[in-house]
């Protein structure tokens, strides 16, 4: 089992749709979650961090399920700019800053 | 917030020759830096933890000897391709953990021909 899956895609959606993305991780000791952004040909930029709580950032939520090993993202209103690559990104902790990539989702907003 | 430099952005390179790319923390000291690489279409794979002052680790798969780090100061580590072949062509990317989380590089695209 890969240690973090992601579904490929392409989500292709129109503007203004809201867009969900699934993760699963397969190390129950993983501490740190988070979503990154990749655009084609450039280096991945930090979305936000996956809090326990569950966390917003404008039209931007993440949630995490421990118990499933479970994160998601949900993209409120996609705007035409929101097209890219979603990596699902996690830390395994215990000291170690190592971060595990999912293969990413790719998403396309079409006017 | 916390930048990392690398460079060069894109190289050519001729097959067996070696190249090196930089990767610099401009704002803070970066005591460990990843060095990941990306082929089309998949994921960022870790290739090795760079630590200052001392030896890389490398994960399993990748040739220490072909794949030469050098963590030398707090704000640089560079990775040297040694021999390169086409099959390394590659999106190599570095990191940095910062107080927020984990800065990347820019990346460095490399095309052996």
């Amino acid at each position: 089992r890969k240690e973090v899956e992601q579904d490929p895609g392409p989500f292709n959606v129109p503007e203004g749709a809201t867009v969900a993305f699934n993760c699963t991780y397969s190390n129950s000791a993983s501490q740190s979650f988070f979503w990154y952004r990749q655009d084609c040909r450039k280096e991945p930029k930090l979305l936000m961090s996956v809090y326990s709580s569950g966390n917003e950032d404008g039209r931007f939520t993440a949630q995490l399920n421990r118990a499933s090993q479970y994160i998601s993202l949900l993209i409120r209103d996609s705007k035409l700019s929101d097209s890219a690559t979603y990596l699902c990104v996690v830390n395994m902790g215990a000291g170690s800053y190592q971060l595990t990539f999912g293969k990413g989702t790719k998403l396309s907003v079409i006017p | 917030g916390a930048v990392v430099s690398q460079h060069p952005s894109w190289v050519i390179c001729k097959s067996g020759t070696s190249v090196k790319i930089e990767c610099r923390s401009l704002d803070f000291q970066a005591t460990t830096m990843f060095w990941y690489r990306q082929f089309p279409k998949q994921s960022l794979m870790l290739m090795a933890t760079s630590n200052e002052g001392s030896k890389a680790t490398y994960e399993q798969g990748v040739e220490k000897d072909k794949f030469l780090i050098n963590h030398a100061s707090l704000t640089l580590s560079t990775l040297t391709v040694t021999s390169a072949h086409p099959e390394d062509s590659s999106f190599y990317i570095c990191s940095a953990s910062d107080r927020v989380g984990y800065t990347f590089g820019s990346g460095t695209r490399l095309t052996v021909v």
